[in-house]
């Protein structure tokens, strides 16, 4: 069973118009990651909550912004997609006792 | 904050061969080195990891060494197979203080020939 889900798999937008990308967990996990995978590169942290604090990588655009109403769910905000946002985003979860995180399978964004 | 260098960029073995891919670290407070296997299109799956108390970690044809004082790491396939082929990537992070990220590095394509 999916212990991480994210939806959609498969996203399209246009140049501009603002997208929202989802994550849920089933695990009640503390910690939950974005990071962003451009094609034929590794995953690359974009910021990461634990528990209720948002922790913002240095280099993350402002164009990204995150939310997590609750323990299960997060979400990805792209304000105004650019082209060099296509990419797959990854969700990624993990127990503040634990190391290991688990991935979602991701959402593929294109921008049009 | 923390870098990881991965090498080779790119290893293509005879099918049965053993494939070695190595990464280095820079920040020392980095306690927890996974490596990831990912497929075309595929989230990234977690084939094996070790921790900073740890110097040798196995797990039947796959085992990854730690050498802390060089902070370098490395991932041995042994026996591979046409299904080990893939991209291949280290990462670290810090699990002790807070709740780090990975950081990865930039991975390595590993082609079984048969």
């Amino acid at each position: 069973d999916a212990m991480v889900i994210q939806n959609p798999r498969y996203q399209v937008t246009q140049f501009g118009k603002p997208v929202t990308l989802s994550c849920s967990q089933t695990l009640n996990h503390n910690v939950m990651y974005w990071y962003q995978q451009k094609s034929s590169q590794a995953p690359k942290l974009l910021f990461h909550y634990y528990d209720k604090d948002f922790n913002n990588e240095a280099d993350t655009p402002d164009n990204f912004q995150s939310r997590r109403p609750n323990t299960s769910f997060c979400f990805l905000d792209i304000r105004s997609p650019g082209l060099g946002d296509a990419a797959m985003y990854l969700c990624a979860t993990r127990d503040r006792e634990g190391d290991i995180q688990y991935f979602g399978a991701g959402t593929r964004l294109s921008v049009l | 904050g923390e870098n990881v260098e991965q090498h080779p960029s790119t290893l293509s073995v005879q099918e049965g061969d053993s494939a070695v891919i190595k990464c280095t670290y820079s920040d020392s407070a980095s306690n927890y080195f996974p490596w990831y296997k990912q497929e075309l299109g595929k989230r990234p799956q977690l084939i094996i990891d070790i921790r900073s108390n740890v110097g040798e970690k196995k797990d039947q044809r796959i085992a990854v060494t730690l050498n802390k004082t060089a902070k370098h790491f490395s991932l041995h396939i042994t026996e591979t197979q046409p299904e080990d082929s893939a991209v291949y990537f280290c990462a670290a992070s810090n699990t002790g203080g807070g709740a780090d990220g990975l950081t990865f590095g930039k991975g390595t394509h590993l082609i079984i020939q048969p």
